[in-house]
């Protein structure tokens, strides 16, 4: 399995403000993603860090509004821009580790914009 | 691409019966397939996956079955316990692309 750290863990944002998450992961990994659930839904994949290179975004998220970095192979961030109510959520890391690249995720960091 | 569908989206169970979720995919390339448990205000946790050349899997009280001909796959949890309610999602993986059902909400009824 992976321990996989998230700050914050939750947090009352204004809108029109950025915030940014951390996630710290115990040993290195290839692999690390974000994804977003929004309130009783699903998980979406917003992008896949590289480290050092540019992430990928998924169809829907764009890098001006969730700018991605990811220095080195055991952290990573993602910064949710300009918010407003409807980013709302849960935003969760995972990263992808052993016998095919099973997922873990991180415990989330819950937004609530105001 | 794939599109995996979750049935049922919520699910009452009394303690000490079974609770079954069954999850259908679309795409036969798909060769991965997780179930997550998400417990409220937690992360999703993995809790028993399967690949595609086997065709049952057990940890204790958690099994999950496989038909790849019918392209679905199922999640059994026999003598539940309240420790069990909670949000389940199924997954399937094609090239380390996940696509994950719309989750279960399990009450485990004491």
């Amino acid at each position: 399995s992976a321990v996989i750290s998230q700050k914050p863990s939750r947090d009352i944002c204004q809108r029109g403000t950025s915030l940014t998450i951390q996630c710290q992961v115990d040993s290195q990994v290839t692999m690390m993603f974000w994804y977003r659930q929004q309130p009783g839904q699903s998980l979406t994949l917003i992008a896949t860090a590289n480290q050092g290179s540019e992430a990928t975004y998924e169809s829907g998220f764009v890098i001006d509004k969730f700018p991605i970095s990811r220095p080195n192979l055991t952290f990573s961030t993602l910064t949710v821009s300009n918010m407003s109510p409807e980013d709302s959520s849960i935003y969760l890391c995972s990263v992808a580790r052993g016998l095919g690249n099973t997922i873990y995720f991180g415990e989330g960091s819950w937004l609530t914009v105001v | 691409g794939e599109n995996v569908e979750q049935h049922p989206s919520t699910l009452s169970v009394q303690e000490g019966d079974s609770a079954v979720i069954k999850c259908t995919y679309s795409d036969s390339a798909s060769n991965y397939f997780p179930w997550y448990k998400q417990e409220l205000g937690k992360g999703p946790q993995l809790i028993i996956d399967i690949r595609s050349n086997v065709g049952e899997k057990k940890d204790q009280r958690i099994a999950v079955t496989l038909n790849k001909t019918a392209k679905h796959f199922s999640l059994h949890i026999t003598e539940t316990q309240p420790e069990d309610s909670a949000v389940y999602f199924c997954a399937a993986s094609i090239s380390n692309q996940f696509y994950f059902g719309t989750g279960t909400s399990l009450t485990v009824i004491p």
